[in-house]
Formats: C-alpha cells, sequence, structure tokens
C-alpha cells in the first residue's frame, strides 16, 4: 500500500544533542510538509517542499532545517534541541498544494515521531 | 487572519448515541475543508473533504456536511471504537492548512 513512512517512531535526545527525523512517501507526492503538535494542541506547519522548492513558516524557528535530498525523503533536522520543542512531529504529503475539486490537495499524514527532550 | 475553531472540546456518549461535532471557520476563499481522525500518538487518519456548501460524504457512522460558515461531522449509533481525536482544517488561496484545536469523543460502551 501507498502511504508516509516516518522514522524513528519515538526519539530521545538531550538538551542541545542534534536530531534528525526521517520521512518518506511511496505516494509519489509532489509536496511534503512537517507539522509540529503538542499535547491537545493544533498541528502546527513548520515548512514544506514543493518538489525541491523550500517554503518556510515565519515564526519556525531557525532551529528547524528540512533536507529533501529526493522526491520519496524528507527530513527534519532539529540543531540544538530545548526543552520546548518536545513534541509529536508529523510528516504529510499531498500531490498539489492546492487543487480544489479533484482531491489532489488532500494531505496525508504519517504515523509521527514521539521526540522527547532530556 | 484565518482561523477555524470546533467545538466542543470534549464529548462523551454512550454507545449508540449519536452526535454532532461543530467546526467553524472564518477563511478567506474556502478551497476545500477537511476531517481528519487521530488516535492517541498517532499521525491524522484522512476521513473527508468537501469543496462546496451543501456537500455531504459519508463513510459508516460518520457523515460530514459543509455550509458556508461551518462544517459538521455526524456520528450515528456511535461504537467504542470510533474514540478518538477528530481534526478539522480549512483550506484557503496560498495559506497553509488552518487546523482546529479538535474534539475529543469518548464513546462508553
Amino acid at each position: 500500500d501507498a502511504m508516509v513512512i516516518q522514522n524513528p517512531r519515538y526519539q530521545v535526545t538531550q538538551f542541545g544533542k542534534p536530531v534528525t527525523l526521517s520521512c518518506s512517501q511511496t505516494l509519489n507526492h509532489n509536496v511534503m510538509y512537517w507539522y509540529q503538535q503538542k499535547s491537545s494542541q493544533a498541528p502546527k506547519l513548520l515548512f514544506h517542499y514543493y518538489d525541491k522548492d523550500f517554503n518556510n513558516e515565519a515564526d519556525t524557528p531557525d532551529n528547524f532545517q528540512s533536507r529533501r535530498p529526493n522526491t520519496s525523503f524528507c527530513f527534519l533536522d532539529i540543531r540544538s534541541p530545548g526543552l520546548g520543542d518536545a513534541a509529536m512531529y508529523l510528516c504529510a504529503t499531498s500531490k498539489y498544494t492546492s487543487w480544489a475539486g479533484t482531491g489532489t490537495d488532500t494531505q496525508y499524514f504519517g504515523p509521527g515521531t514521539r521526540l522527547t527532550v532530556l | 487572519e484565518d482561523q477555524v475553531t470546533q467545538s466542543p472540546e470534549a464529548l462523551r456518549l454512550q454507545e449508540g448515541e449519536s452526535s454532532s461535532l461543530n467546526c467553524s471557520y472564518t477563511v478567506s476563499g474556502l478551497r476545500g475543508l477537511f476531517w481528519y481522525r487521530q488516535d492517541p500518538g498517532k499521525g491524522p487518519e484522512f476521513l473527508f473533504t468537501l469543496y462546496s456548501a451543501g456537500e455531504e460524504k459519508e463513510k459508516e457512522r460518520l457523515k460530514a456536511t459543509l455550509t458556508k460558515k461551518e462544517s459538521f461531522l455526524h456520528i450515528t449509533a456511535p461504537k467504542p471504537e470510533d474514540s478518538a481525536t477528530y481534526l478539522c482544517a480549512a483550506l484557503s488561496g496560498n495559506t497553509p492548512l488552518v487546523f482546529g484545536k479538535g474534539t475529543r469523543l469518548s464513546v462508553i460502551a
């Protein structure tokens, strides 16, 4: 089945120690997104790639970076994790960003990576 | 500023007790309204997309409807396995998908 895969599912890191989260997709979608979700809160978009074009949200801290080496993979790098960065990180994909009426703007999410910062 | 508000925050139902979840949105030029189901510790699972007022979509015990200001997720005769957080999200123009905080549904046997 076509899907969005995230690894690892659980990640524990120490304060200030860089960490990389991975996302891969077999949907052949053009767009890949990274969201941060804290307990009982809505997912918050960090950035997204449309093919190789990187789009950063204005309020995403510089501590968060992303790479998309090819269509299938996207990585989230947290350069110096703080206690406030502990959260669920969600990767999502869509065929396009906005193509109303065709369903191709629907975002499909992976299972998430739960990040703990000690 | 685009906003999505979901109510209630939490809902507790007896098995078989039908109810509705509300999603109110204020976005300029809605292009799509999405419903997701999220189980604890997992990513959101896509349920429905609605594109225009008056549109309805159904899946098993769930039916989503859309008006010009809000969307409803109707749950008919819910079962305990329907317990989850239901997220609503709106897409408008070139702005990112705007999510509500969700309604946490508990269905008691």
